[in-house]
């Protein structure tokens, strides 16, 4: 089985560009997560798609930041316009039952430098 | 509010001995509980977690936790370290519920010396 795989691994952008990551869950998998850590801070929650819909997007820093699950099977997520604070790595995650799989899979994660 | 500290930044073990990394948190109700590892260049697997139950869990790669209530803590624990378990480790808490968003600590960076 395929883990979760996130697009690019790295990227470098100059501040007030646009970036656009991307997630392909597990297959099947429902519940699809971001996750974001900035340099020297903890892990942060993002937002929660159940399929296509945002199910609690109370993580999301601020109206550059835009995400999107069409279909219910990959997710993208966009910074629009880049700044420096943005940069850190953005993890996604995934799981079907929560519970019986003892939890999310976590994908390596986008390393994001902004410039 | 909900906080998970984990009061170590970085330890250094040499090979062969033992390891703790400290957990607390801070939470409304007894959460689920998480350890995670983030070795270089990798994403983060799920080195045991605590649902219920045996309050001291086994997780993979030989590391175990244990769950004390009344302290709010949950430490990972091996007891002869290898020098491939040097690597970033996340304590996390979560509600009880499905499709609940994780609390992470700040992570330890574990290096081990020969």
């Amino acid at each position: 089985e395929a883990g979760v795989t996130q697009f690019p691994s790295h990227s470098v952008i100059e501040k007030g560009q646009t970036v656009t990551l991307r997630c392909d869950p597990i297959s099947g998998h429902d519940n699809l997560y971001w996750y974001r850590r900035v340099m020297g801070k903890e892990i942060k929650f993002l937002l929660h798609f159940v399929k296509e819909s945002k199910q609690d997007e109370s993580g999301m820093p601020n109206n550059r930041f835009l995400a999107e699950r069409t279909g219910g099977t990959y997710s993208t997520l966009k910074v629009q316009p880049a700044e420096l604070e943005d940069s850190g790595v953005y993890f996604c995650a995934s799981s079907q039952e929560f519970i019986r799989e003892g939890g999310y899979t976590f994908g390596s994660g986008t390393r994001l430098t902004v410039v | 509010a909900q906080s998970v500290t984990q009061p170590d930044i970085h330890i250094t073990v040499s090979e062969g001995a033992s390891l703790e990394l400290r957990c607390n948190y801070s939470y409304g109700a007894t959460p689920y509980l998480f350890w995670y590892v983030q070795s270089p260049g990798q994403g983060l697997q799920l080195l045991l977690k605590y649902f219920s139950g045996d309050t001291l869990v086994q997780g993979i790669k030989g590391f175990e936790a244990e769950f004390k209530r009344s302290q709010s803590s949950f430490n990972l624990r091996k007891p002869s370290v290898h020098w491939s378990d040097a690597a970033e480790y996340f304590c996390a808490v979560g509600a009880r519920q499905a499709g609940t968003a994780l609390i992470f600590g700040k992570g330890t960076t574990l290096s081990v010396s020969s």
